[in-house]
């Protein structure tokens, strides 16, 4: 069974804090996305790669960066909290860049609270 | 890009009835178009999917429809049950292997 595992459940920062969320999963996937979900606007992309090193910006870039060193593990940064990223944030895992079409592996998500 | 819209955004229906719920999507190159169930507090779980080459899938109590001509997918439960309660997201992927999701249904079984 596929694992997407997200490092923290719940977390709490101050506004201009630099925050990492981190995201690792065990099956050998290439794909790992970024999303956060609000309520009313469903799931909404961030950022995403298909390969180490490898980053594309998603719909909502602005304030986030990534890091991916390691095939396993999928980086979120927020250089300097602001209070408009408080939010759920999902992480999420697929095989292969082209070929069949699976659907994601989600984690459980970090709900991340900016003060 | 891909624009999903997803209605209703809440559905409340008695134990037993079905539930429908439609989405829409405007790139016609979509070709994949998966349905989500995310229980509260829990991850969102693919629980049917079905492929531009498909007008229909069924899976036990659940079926989702394809029409690409009009671009709308929607998802059918019959018989619900209250475990069927939670919240539904339509995807939907295109050519960058991408899914954009629609906004989500709240879905309520009363018994």
């Amino acid at each position: 069974d596929v694992k997407v595992t997200q490092s923290s459940r719940y977390l709490v920062k101050r506004t201009g804090e630099k925050v990492f969320l981190e995201c690792v999963q065990d099956m050998d996937h290439e794909n790992m996305f970024w999303y956060r979900q609000d309520p009313g606007l469903g799931l909404r992309l961030i950022y995403f790669s298909y390969d180490v090193k490898m980053k594309e910006k998603g719909d909502i870039p602005e304030g986030y960066s990534v890091s991916r060193e390691k095939k396993e593990r999928f980086s979120l940064i927020l250089e300097s909290a602001s209070t408009n990223q408080t939010s759920m944030y999902l992480c999420a895992s697929s095989p292969i860049h082209r070929g069949p079409f699976y659907g994601y592996t989600f984690g459980s998500g970090t709900r991340l609270t900016v003060v | 890009g891909e624009n999903v819209e997803q209605h209703p955004s809440t559905l409340s229906v008695q134990e037993g009835d079905s539930a429908v719920i439609k989405c829409t999507y405007s790139d016609s190159a979509s070709n994949y178009f998966p349905w989500y169930k995310q229980e509260l507090g829990k991850r969102p779980q693919l629980i049917i999917d079905i492929r531009s080459n498909v007008g229909e899938k069924k899976d036990q109590r659940i079926a989702v429809t394809l029409n690409k001509t009009a671009k709308h997918f929607s998802l059918h439960i019959t018989e619900t049950q209250p475990e069927d309660s939670a919240v539904y997201f339509c995807a939907a992927r295109s050519n960058d292997y991408k899914l954009s999701f629609g906004a989500g249904t709240t879905v309520t079984v009363r018994a």
